[in-house]
């Protein structure tokens, strides 16, 4: 078990760009979540799947972003048109009923808008 | 909806000190508890839960216990070491979908 892999790490983008990230969750967990993080908060939540279907979107999430997990593996979530507010460290965690659904978060990705 | 308040940071003390993390939290139905750490240029852990009233979670030395009559889960070590030195995450997960995080509290612990 290699825990939850993000990729990339960083990402410096030019404003107005597209971005996409990836996570591998651990194999074993069914559920797969979203978050983004500023400096000084707490995670935020954008969204999670049970297996390949998104069970809830952010109201807060802008129509800019869009999350897929093919075949309920991988994730990727993908940010259009990018503002320099997109700017935040994006995490992605997983879980399993077995853990009552404590997170097992992977190192994240921070993205940069300039 | 779901909320969780944490004691403002940052919170320094000596090694050896007593610590005590205050959360208290705002769910509907009966949320499970958590407690991540986050230390210096790493990712965020889990480092205890609870699942429901009175249950206490531990672990590392930290315990927490579910206090529903006053919606708390306050984080405590009888003695913090240097290494303890993280920013603190209390959570919540209402029926088993996505969790609300607090702010964090910065812990710092001086030799």
């Amino acid at each position: 078990d290699t825990g939850v892999s993000q990729d990339p790490r960083h990402k410096i983008t030019k404003r107005g760009q597209n971005v996409t990230f990836r996570c591998d969750p651990i194999s074993e967990h069914n559920r797969l979540y979203w978050y983004r993080q500023t400096l000084g908060q707490g995670p935020e939540f954008l969204t999670y799947f049970q297996n390949e279907a998104q069970l809830e979107k952010s109201r807060l999430l802008s129509d800019r972003f869009s999350a897929e997990r093919p075949k309920g593996s991988f994730s990727t979530l993908e940010i259009q048109r990018t503002e320099q507010g997109d700017s935040a460290m994006y995490l992605c965690a997983s879980s399993s009923l077995e853990l009552n659904y404590g997170y097992t978060f992977g190192s994240g990705t921070r993205l940069t808008v300039v | 909806g779901d909320s969780v308040t944490q004691m403002e940071g940052p919170v320094t003390l000596s090694e050896e000190a007593f610590l005590t993390i205050n959360c208290t939290y705002t769910a509907t139905g009966y949320p499970s508890l958590f407690w991540y750490v986050q230390y210096p240029g790493e990712g965020l852990q889990l480092l205890l839960k609870a699942t429901k009233a009175d249950d206490k979670g531990s672990n590392k030395g930290f315990e927490a216990t579910y206090r529903k009559e006053t919606t708390s889960f306050h984080l405590e070590k009888g003695s913090v070491q240097v290494s303890d030195s993280a920013v603190y995450f209390c959570a919540l997960n209402t029926n088993a979908g996505k969790s609300t995080f607090g702010d964090g509290t910065t812990l710092t612990v001086k030799p």
